[in-house]
């Protein structure tokens, strides 16, 4: 158990429609990435929180947003999903931000 | 732009032997790079790390080695064992952490 969790860890849904996914750090960890892994392809890295602020930003759509809570949470919002969306969602929180992040155990989304 | 490339999508390896991960990257301003490991259907789980300062980390059976210069990483696991079969991916960091497309490595018994 990484310490991490995401929630929830299936969702199947139809296009157009719009989902939240969220993710818990571990215990005192103040970064929070997050990553989206299609069928057989790597890990794409979407978006990095450090703290409730934005840090880094990667091949992160329009559609797609995230935010960062007080409380360290982070969450994920995908909107006008597509077919091409369907993927696994990792989250990850590390302590520092140059250090080994710890991965939840993904959301699988599926859109119909 | 693929800034961390694994150029073998697969590799298979008889028990005993040694397994080695390769993986290059672009970006010269990755001061810390990383291997993971993935089980089917979990998250990836953090298994050695390299700052850009060395060139050499050993954590039992796994050492991971660094070509600055040629801007290349290694993994090398040593003995290879059949619970090593998983998807590892290796990732470099430079204010975020970028991840490579992976290397699924099957150890044979």
């Amino acid at each position: 158990d990484s310490g991490v969790t995401q929630t929830p860890k299936h969702l199947i849904t139809a296009t157009g429609q719009r989902v939240t996914l969220r993710c818990s750090p571990r215990s005192g960890d103040l970064s929070v990435y997050w990553y989206q892994q299609s069928l057989d392809q790597g890990l794409q890295f979407l978006i990095q929180y450090y703290n409730g602020e934005e840090r880094a930003k990667g091949n992160i759509l329009e559609r797609f947003s995230a935010q960062q809570f007080p409380d360290l949470h982070s969450e994920l919002n995908l909107s006008s999903l597509e077919l091409g969306d369907s993927a696994l969602y990792f989250c990850a929180s590390s302590g520092d931000l140059n250090t080994e992040a710890f991965f939840g155990q993904g959301t699988r989304l599926t859109v119909v | 732009d693929q800034q961390v490339k694994q150029n073998s999508p697969s590799l298979s390896v008889q028990e005993g032997r040694i397994s080695i991960l390769n993986c290059d990257y672009t970006n010269s301003m990755f001061d810390y790079f990383l291997w993971y490991k993935k089980y089917p259907a979990e998250g990836p789980t953090f298994l050695i790390s390299i700052s850009s300062i060395k060139d050499k980390n050993e954590d039992g059976r796994f050492t991971v080695f660094l070509n600055k210069s040629a801007k290349h990483l290694s993994l090398h696991i040593v003995p290879s064992q059949p619970g090593d079969s998983a998807v590892y991916f290796c990732a470099a960091g430079y204010q975020k952490v970028t991840f490579g497309t992976g290397t699924k490595l099957q150890v044979i018994p």
